[in-house]
């Protein structure tokens, strides 16, 4: 299958820093991306839909300006957690879209201290 | 919009047995359903997947059935091994868009 690359797999930063997750499709062309937010042993939560040239779609209640999107290339997609606070900690997981299926990464565990 | 439901939420099998997990979808323009494994800690897989064309697929030792009528589909798991033990997801998407996941189905092979 498809791979897509999610880095990084772990960072601990300070609560007010701000920290950049990025997501790369190594074998194929994605125009969309997708990133998720997971809580223990919960399902996947949608956080917002990364379109390659435009802006991102974002789910409701997710905070545009908190949470900041950038697909810049057709394989490389960002999600910036912006001045991050501690309830911010969580699992993060990228995916690309290639045809009808989605492929995952293998997710950045933040913990803000 | 789309909703997805999955039973059961914790299962545990014997080695050897067969799992079974079903989940079900209400919206009928869904035509693609795939199940995901996930294990601690890291992103989920793509494991196998159905279209609303096919009633049935097979891949070693998983299947998954798809009952376009009643919107449910079921992932099969034969001869389970303790490396299947994990949180498997299914989901369902009208043509690639809107993905909706299942909560959920953690499954225990116990040796």
């Amino acid at each position: 299958g498809a791979v897509v690359s999610q880095h990084p797999s772990w960072v601990i930063c300070k609560s007010g820093t701000s920290v950049k997750i990025e997501c790369r499709s190594l074998d194929f062309q994605a125009t969309t991306m997708f990133w998720y937010r997971q809580f223990p042993k919960q399902s996947l939560m949608l956080m917002a839909t990364s379109n390659e040239g435009s802006k991102a779609t974002y789910e409701q209640g997710v905070e545009k300006d908190k949470f900041l999107i950038n697909h810049a290339s057709l394989t490389l997609s960002t999600l910036t957690v912006t001045s991050a606070h501690p309830e911010d900690s969580s699992f993060y997981i990228c995916s690309a879209g290639t045809g009808n299926i989605q492929y995952f990464g293998a997710g950045t565990r933040l913990s803000v201290l | 919009g789309e909703n997805v439901e999955q039973h059961p939420s914790t299962l545990s099998v014997q080695e050897g047995d067969s799992a079974v997990i079903k989940c079900t979808y209400s919206d009928s323009a869904s035509n693609y359903f795939p199940w995901y494994k996930q294990e601690l800690g890291k992103g989920p897989q793509l494991i196998i997947d159905i279209r609303s064309n096919v009633g049935e697929k097979k891949d070693q030792r998983i299947a998954v059935t798809l009952n376009k009528t009643a919107k449910h589909f079921s992932l099969h798991i034969t001869e389970t091994q303790p490396e299947d033990s994990a949180v498997y997801f299914c989901a369902a998407s009208n043509y690639g868009q809107n993905f909706v996941f299942g909560p959920g189905t953690r499954l225990s092979v116990l040796p």
